[in-house]
């Protein structure tokens, strides 16, 4: 069974600082998606960034990029100039091979941006 | 705008009683999703769906029933059965492009307490 891994319960960064969240996988799947979520104090789940585990360049959108290393197995989120509105909780998720795309959920990181 | 819906938002009931939380969406999605999510917990699946008429167990289904009947309704039912209902409920479907990521789009959640 596929296992992810976020080791940081908390993490501060300041307003205008980049800050990395961290997340870890195991599988043995040849093919497979990760996923970086943001789920603001509201509960709603909102897409921010995917990586396809084929994909050669590391996947960027606007502010965020996904440090993808797969011989490690690690797929860090990387926001780059924090602002206030980020403060939020932000799973990493990771889909299998198959046709069924499950997604697999870590326990989350609460990052807090600070004035 | 399509989005998916969610109903009720809060819900309160008694122990030993049966409630159904309500989920629909306007994007023409196959795929259905329910995931539960505690309090410092990451999202675990409880069922989904990729066609209608047709469902399937995911990690935590034990308590739990859906029905397709529609493509665009997926309701959930939280039975006696399930013995620590307590818990924000998250509705998604999966987003249909090409290449399919498996990327999820989610509805604003339930939150069920059990007194």
């Amino acid at each position: 069974a596929q296992k992810i891994t976020q080791t940081q319960p908390g993490m501060f960064v300041q307003e205008k600082e980049a800050v990395t969240l961290d997340c870890t996988y195991d599988t043995s799947d040849p093919s497979y998606g990760l996923f970086w979520y943001k789920q603001p104090s509201s509960g709603e789940m909102i897409f921010l960034i995917y990586q396809g585990s084929y994909d050669q360049q590391n996947a960027t959108e606007g502010r965020y990029s996904l440090n993808f290393q797969k011989a490690r197995k690690s797929a860090n989120l990387v926001i780059s100039a924090s602002q206030l509105g980020d403060s939020a909780m932000y799973f990493c998720a990771f889909r299998g091979g198959g046709s069924n795309y499950k997604l697999t959920f870590g326990k989350g990181t609460l990052l807090t941006v600070n004035p | 705008d399509g989005g998916i819906t969610q109903s009720p938002k809060y819900l309160f009931r008694k122990e030993g009683q049966n409630v159904t939380l309500s989920c629909e969406q306007n994007l023409n999605h196959d795929a259905m999703y329910w995931y539960r999510q505690d309090p410092g917990q990451g999202l675990r699946l409880i069922y989904y769906s990729q066609i209608v008429n047709d469902f399937q167990k995911g990690d935590i289904a034990e308590g739990y029933s859906v029905s397709r009947e529609k493509k665009e309704s997926f309701p959930l039912t939280v039975t006696s059965a399930q013995k620590n209902p307590t818990a924000f409920y998250l509705c998604a479907s999966r987003v249909d492009r090409a290449p399919n990521t498996g990327e999820l789009f989610f509805g604003e959640g339930s939150r069920l307490t059990v007194l």
